[in-house]
């Protein structure tokens, strides 16, 4: 089974603080996204990448950047974090089919409150 | 933007009875797909549909797909409480390897 791990189920942080959010996924997928949830708003992607050291933005990448230094491990940063990014988080993985999208692979989530 | 629309936005029924969820999106695609996501988790997969498709089956899931009303509805047949979850769409906009998801329907499922 595909497994992709998020470095924290909740995480309290303060207003200014540089947030580091992590993903590792165990599957040697190309693919990695990350999206942010809130209630009303569905999933709205952040930043995707497709191969090491690659990245490209989603729909809302404003205050947000990523790391992607190792093909397993893709990472969320918030600079500095703002009470209006608190959501949960949520990190995904895909094979690369070259074609078309294939079927996404999920984390179970990081829910990020800013105080 | 959204590209997928589920309706309705939330559904209960009871325990045995089929839940019917439907979804519309406005631009050509290559699949759809649907996930489940129970509360407070991350969302699983459980279904894709290409473009060439009309119906797709996986257990208690049917799948249909409509591309020139550009909709698509999962039906899940004899629910169970453990079904209750919610349920998005999920469309790949052309070409970007991205998918967009819609904002789910919510269903319960009493027992």
């Amino acid at each position: 089974d595909v497994k992709v791990t998020q470095s924290s189920r909740y995480l309290v942080k303060r207003t200014g603080e540089k947030v580091f959010l992590e993903c590792v996924q165990d599957m040697d997928h190309e693919n990695m996204f990350w999206y942010r949830q809130d209630p009303g708003l569905g999933l709205r992607l952040i930043y995707f990448s497709y191969d090491v050291k690659m990245k490209e933005k989603g729909d809302i990448p404003e205050g947000y950047s990523v790391s992607r230094e190792k093909k397993e491990r893709f990472s969320l940063i918030l600079e500095s974090a703002s009470t209006n990014q608190t959501s949960m988080y949520l990190c995904a993985s895909s094979l690369f089919s070259g074609t078309s999208t294939d079927t996404q692979y999920f984390g179970p989530g990081t829910r990020l409150t800013v105080l | 933007s959204q590209q997928g629309e589920e309706d309705p936005q939330a559904l209960s029924i009871q325990e045995g009875e089929n839940a019917t969820m439907n979804c519309s999106y406005k631009t050509s695609i290559n699949n759809l797909q649907w996930y489940r996501q129970n509360s407070g988790r991350g969302l699983v997969h459980l279904i894709l549909i290409r473009s060439n498709e009309r119906e797709k089956h996986s257990g208690r899931l049917r799948v249909t797909l409509d591309t020139s009303k550009k909709s698509s509805s999962l039906l899940i047949t004899a629910s169970r409480a453990a079904d209750t979850a919610s349920y998005f769409c999920a469309t790949e906009r052309a070409g970007s390897y991205q998918l967009t998801f819609g904002k789910g329907t919510k269903l319960s499922v009493i027992p």
